[in-house]
């Protein structure tokens, strides 16, 4: 993998369940991860930016792991709600004093 | 704090028309970003700043030039306007590279006609 990839590309869930989406980037020289959340007619705003093997962060109902040996990073999303629905986006440097590469996101959508 | 500010929100160009499109930041970040997004395609790096005086290219750089006079702003001038220039542009910026989280101006959308 040379660019970061996310599934699914949407996702329509109802409110109360629970929901996971995948973030796929390149593990060799890995610095970080990043976690944004885009709700329409918004920016981007930082969830998570996640540095080392292991690490599990939480901010709410949201959480997000990280395995950075196979590249990949989970959002979970606990008792969903209509206003999480947004655009979830990651995104990694390729090098330590690179900008970001974003993935195409996952636009959830929680229905009432 | 303002933090991330871009000018203006939405911007109608008629074709080979020029235009810039103002950023400035009050949080004293060294890195400075322009992204576009087009639908179904994330956002693709244009230009970047890693302080006053330094720019340099991104993955979509071609019919766009930026200046970095000072810490705090950021502008993207479109020389000669076209079609495919058609997109939102978001402006961000970050205390550092890497692991730093970036800031994200409210977008401007543009159409070219």
């Amino acid at each position: 993998i040379l660019n970061v990839e996310q599934s699914p590309q949407s996702l329509h869930v109802q409110e109360g369940d629970s929901t996971n989406f995948t973030c796929s980037f390149p593990s060799s020289n890995f610095y970080a991860l990043h976690w944004y959340r885009w709700e329409t007619a918004k920016s981007p705003e930082a969830l998570f930016v996640m540095t080392l093997n292991g690490d599990e962060k939480k901010k709410g109902r949201i959480s997000a792991t990280l395995n950075t040996k196979e590249g990949y990073s989970y959002l979970y999303i606990k008792g969903s709600q209509p206003e999480d629905s947004a655009t979830y986006l990651c995104a990694f440097p390729r090098s330590g004093n690179t900008p970001l590469v974003f993935g195409k996101g996952t636009r959830l959508s929680v229905i009432a | 704090n303002a933090g991330v500010t871009q000018t203006p929100k939405f911007r109608i160009l008629k074709i080979g028309q020029s235009m810039t499109l103002q950023c400035t930041q009050d949080m004293n970040h060294n890195y400075m970003y322009w992204y576009r997004q087009d639908p179904g395609m994330g956002l693709k790096l244009i230009y970047y700043s890693v302080g006053a005086g330094i720019t340099d290219k991104g993955e979509v750089p071609n019919g766009y030039n930026v200046s970095r006079s000072t810490t705090e702003d950021f502008p993207l001038r479109l020389e000669l306007a076209a079609p495919s220039q058609t997109s939102v542009y978001f402006c961000a910026s970050s205390y550092g590279p890497g692991s730093a989280e970036a800031f994200f101006g409210q977008g401007t959308r543009l159409t070219v006609v």
